[in-house]
């Protein structure tokens, strides 16, 4: 039952590394998608993807990329850290696009903290 | 102004209370509306969903709907010491958004 699988799931970056946050789910989901969590901001969304070779904006796209070359992964990646990135950040999947019927599964988080 | 208001609390109440969790909205788009819990260092998830106005009851949880006033709540009776956590308010918007309100930090005292 391995559901959406984040890794990794703590990491510290200097400001202007990159790094990727790798995204798994095994359900055969269309839909993936990135928040990021900050205390008082809610979740918000980041980018997101319908099907394999499909992504698009989300609220809070700048600084982040991402592709999705299958239907199981859809990796986030940060081309140059800043500080302002310093948060948690979910991946998200589901059947279809979120309506409900279609539950979104959410993985357990990756806390990032850009020095 | 953000597009869906929560109190991000936090609220403390004695186990067997009645808890009321609220959210305000702006976009009149919004169609369905969810709200999500989610325990300390993990993923959100679904609890409840609408997208009329009105009740809809599960268990000890009812979530309201009032469109004509753009406020939704979630109300816990019997509230139990397993349901402290956080609380999210989610709505959608289009085809493929949702928006999250800021999340109330519930704690259920024994």
């Amino acid at each position: 039952n391995a559901g959406v699988t984040q890794t990794p799931k703590f990491q510290v970056l200097k400001t202007g590394q990159s790094m990727t946050l790798q995204c798994a789910q095994d359900m055969n989901h269309e839909y993936m998608s990135w928040y990021r969590q900050d205390p008082g901001m809610g979740l918000r969304l980041i980018h997101y993807s319908v099907g394999a070779g499909i992504t698009d904006q989300g609220e809070v796209p700048n600084g982040y990329n991402v592709s999705r070359s299958t239907t199981e992964d859809f990796p986030l990646r940060l081309l140059s850290a800043a500080p302002s990135q310093t948060s948690v950040y979910f991946c998200a999947s589901s059947y279809s696009f979120p309506i409900p019927g279609n539950t979104i599964y959410f993985g357990e988080g990756s806390w990032l903290t850009v020095v | 102004q953000k597009e869906v208001e929560q109190d991000p609390g936090p609220l403390s109440v004695p186990e067997g209370a009645i808890v009321s969790l609220n959210c305000t909205y702006s976009n009149s788009a919004f169609q369905y509306f969810m709200w999500y819990r989610q325990y300390s260092r993990k993923g959100p998830e679904l609890l409840m969903y609408t997208y009329s106005s009105g009740n809809k009851e599960d268990g000890r949880f009812t979530a309201q709907v009032d469109k004509s006033s753009k406020y939704i709540s979630l109300f816990i009776r019997d509230s139990q010491p397993s349901d402290s956590a956080t609380y999210l308010c989610a709505m959608k918007v289009g085809a493929q958004k949702l928006v999250f309100g800021q999340g109330t930090r519930l704690t259920i005292n024994p």
